[in-house]
């Protein structure tokens, strides 16, 4: 167990609906990354928090935002889906969020199935 | 730009053989780079890091990966595999952000 906490596990939605997708990071942890995981992109990067301010961006589509708030939980809000945003999404976290060596700790993903 | 490549996309391997997964980086610097294993329906867990100092490291579950500068690679080895290695396995370098390369699905037969 990493000790990060994604939900749901699972989430089947119609397109053009919105989603939100919840972390919850490891305790003490500071910094929050989102990552979406297909078939043909691979894992890639979405955006990172840092003690709720935003502090590196990725691949991340207009029609995604995220957050993290006081208690350092983040959100990950999806809208107007379309079938290719059909993906795993993983939320990881770190202590300080400074790159380098630092280790990430991954939760197990929340599933988004649009239909 | 910084990128990782991991040249298999698919390998098998018997129980008890010893495995090699490739990976080359390329980054302007002395990176960090780090070798995560995904198992069916779970998350990244790490299996180790390199970052400075002595090029061969060692992590869990038995795996060792080696740091060769002048190759740009970053290579994982196993000398005997369980049939619970069966998993993906990412090799990822970290500058602001942890950019993974595409993977190496692992089927381990019997």
């Amino acid at each position: 167990d990493s000790g990060v906490t994604q939900t749901p596990k699972h989430l089947i939605t119609a397109t053009g609906q919105r989603v939100t997708l919840r972390c919850s990071p490891r305790s003490g942890d500071l910094s929050v990354y989102w990552y979406q995981q297909s078939l043909d992109q691979g894992l890639q990067f979405l955006i990172q928090y840092y003690n709720g301010e935003e502090r590196a961006k990725g691949n991340i589509l207009e029609r995604f935002s995220a957050q993290q708030f006081p208690d350092l939980h983040s959100e990950l809000n999806l809208s107007s889906l379309e079938l290719g945003d059909s993906a795993l999404y993983f939320c990881a976290s770190s202590p300080q969020g400074t790159g380098g060596n630092e280790k990430l700790f991954f939760g197990s993903g929340t599933q988004l199935s649009v239909l | 730009a910084q990128s990782v490549t991991q040249p298999d996309i698919h390998i098998t391997v018997s129980e008890g053989a010893s495995l090699e997964l490739r990976c080359n980086y390329s980054y302007g610097a002395t990176p960090y780079l780090f070798w995560y294993v995904q198992s069916p329906g779970q998350g990244l867990q790490l299996l180790l890091k390199y970052f400075s100092g002595d090029t061969l490291v060692q992590g869990i579950k038995g795996f060792e990966a080696e740091f060769k500068r002048s190759q740009s690679s970053f290579n994982l080895r196993k000398p005997s595999v369980h049939w619970s290695d069966a998993a993906e396995y990412f090799c990822a370098l970290n500058d602001y952000k942890l950019s993974f390369g595409a993977g190496t699905t692992v089927t381990v037969r019997a």
